[in-house]
């Protein structure tokens, strides 16, 4: 089975910084990997999809990255209702695996 | 527009069964899978499996084999997560979440809570 090892498992941040939360992937995932934000009490919500491609209607400062197995969510400059937890899922070949998750809190 | 809506929040006791429901809307039942994830309180989000809505074939994450069963009732463009044997472990949400790769929308989620 494909494990997602996500990190940090919680952090604080200012407004204005920049914050990258990372999934490594324990196999070859190509591209096949979503970010997902989820605000308490709240259904997740799609970020970023296939690592690099911005959801609709998703602000212009969140991105994807990736470099070998190792994938990465950035917010150029943290705003207030960026607070929430960050998911990553890996979709390959119909199995399915979340990280454990990323809490982003303000400092 | 699109909308997955799920059944209300279940309290249950140990050894009991129960059935959740994810009503969809706004788009060709058929056309999407149906994934269900769980998460437990103050936990992160578990993939327990998927079900082809096309011809109903599910697949269960190897933590899911059991106790739990995915069906359909594609004439009303349901999909349904059944527990049976219930364990205090299994008190958590359980979401559905429709996908074509990517799970693009999601139910609002449907709490149980298992205790004696």
């Amino acid at each position: 089975d494909i494990q997602m090892t996500q990190s940090p498992s919680s952090m604080s941040a200012s407004l204005g910084d920049r914050v990258t939360i990372t999934c490594q992937a324990s196999q070859d995932i190509g591209n096949n990997l979503i970010w997902f934000q989820q605000k308490p009490g709240k259904s997740p919500r799609p970020m970023i999809y296939y690592a690099t491609n911005l959801a609709n209607g998703v602000p212009s400062r969140f991105s994807g990255s990736r470099s070998g197995s190792d994938y990465s969510l950035t917010i150029s400059s943290l705003e207030s209702e960026d607070m929430a937890d960050y998911h990553c899922l890996q979709y390959k070949q119909y199995l399915y695996t979340f990280g454990a998750g990323t809490k982003l809190e303000l400092k | 527009q699109i909308q997955l809506v799920q059944s209300g929040p279940e309290l249950k006791k140990p050894g009991e069964s129960v059935k959740i429901s994810c009503k969809a809307s706004g788009y060709t039942f058929t056309d999407y899978a149906m994934h269900w994830v769980k998460q437990a309180p103050g936990k992160g989000l578990k993939w327990m499996g998927w079900i082809n809505t096309y011809t109903g074939k599910p697949t269960y994450a190897d933590d899911f084999k059991g106790r739990f069963v995915f069906s359909l009732e594609a004439s009303a463009s349901t999909a349904n997560l059944q527990i049976s044997n219930l364990k205090n472990e299994d008190t958590a949400t359980y979401f559905c979440a429709r996908s074509a790769d990517v799970m693009d929308a999601w139910g609002q989620g449907a709490s149980v809570t298992v205790s004696s």
